[in-house]
């Protein structure tokens, strides 16, 4: 069955970097796009990036482009989020999640989510 | 940038039937998406392209788009139903992917 788990959360400081991973499996993870999806305490669900099936293509949420960048390596099976610049605002569970779809602008749901990892940006 | 609001909250007795709004410029004219949240959990689709089901999901949930509104139906709704639910699109205007506020729905 479809697998994705994140890691790499944890309590960082405002100004600091932190970088998270979500290991796949259970499908042919280089035939699917990829995105990040994150949600604050309490708060609703903001979409924040997503890259294509072999990574050539990228679109950030405007809060994000510029700090943050998305990455994959598909001979691991595995998605990056490398966040820079970390700001109170950006505290949230941040999940990954497929889209059933190669690209990058595919008007699709998002059928698998992981379970998610905490950042907690705080001084 | 492209908004999606929805109600904050909905409440409906067991058995009886849920509708939760989503409005958005034109919305009829997209492919709508909808996750139900139950707390401490990632997000699952109920109902997606507008009308379709994953295997899985209750024929209870169903869904219809037109208009500035989609609307997601949850019939005979029972107390495991209580959860947030969220609208979804794709923006083409923007390429951004974009959530609804969110709607809280109680069971009482």
């Amino acid at each position: 069955q479809v697998q994705l788990v994140e890691s790499g959360g944890g309590v960082v400081q405002p100004g600091s970097s932190l970088r998270l991973s979500c290991a796949a499996s259970g499908f042919t993870f280089s035939s699917y796009a990829l995105h990040w999806v994150r949600q604050a305490p309490g708060k609703g669900l903001e979409w924040v990036a997503v890259i294509s099936d072999d990574g050539s293509n990228k679109y950030y949420a405007d809060s994000v482009k510029g700090r943050f960048t998305v990455s994959r390596d598909n001979s691991k099976n595995t998605l990056s989020l490398q966040m820079n610049s970390l700001r109170a605002e950006d505290t949230a569970v941040f999940y990954c999640a497929r889209v059933p779809c190669t690209g990058v602008t595919c008007p699709t749901r998002f059928d698998h989510w992981g379970q998610g990892a905490l950042v907690s940006v705080s001084s | 940038s492209y908004v999606l609001t929805q109600p904050p909250s909905v409440s409906v007795a067991p058995g009886q039937t849920a509708r939760i709004t989503c409005g958005g410029n034109n919305i009829g004219s997209k492919s709508v998406h909808w996750y139900q949240q139950k707390p401490g959990q990632a997000p699952v689709v109920v109902v997606h392209d507008d009308t379709d089901r994953p295997s899985g999901i209750p024929e209870r949930f169903s869904g219809s788009n037109s208009g500035n509104t989609a609307t997601l139906t949850i019939g005979r709704v029972e107390a495991g139903d209580e959860a947030d639910f969220y609208c979804q699109v794709w923006d083409s205007s923007s390429a951004h992917y974009v959530f609804g506020t969110g709607t809280k729905v109680t069971v009482l």
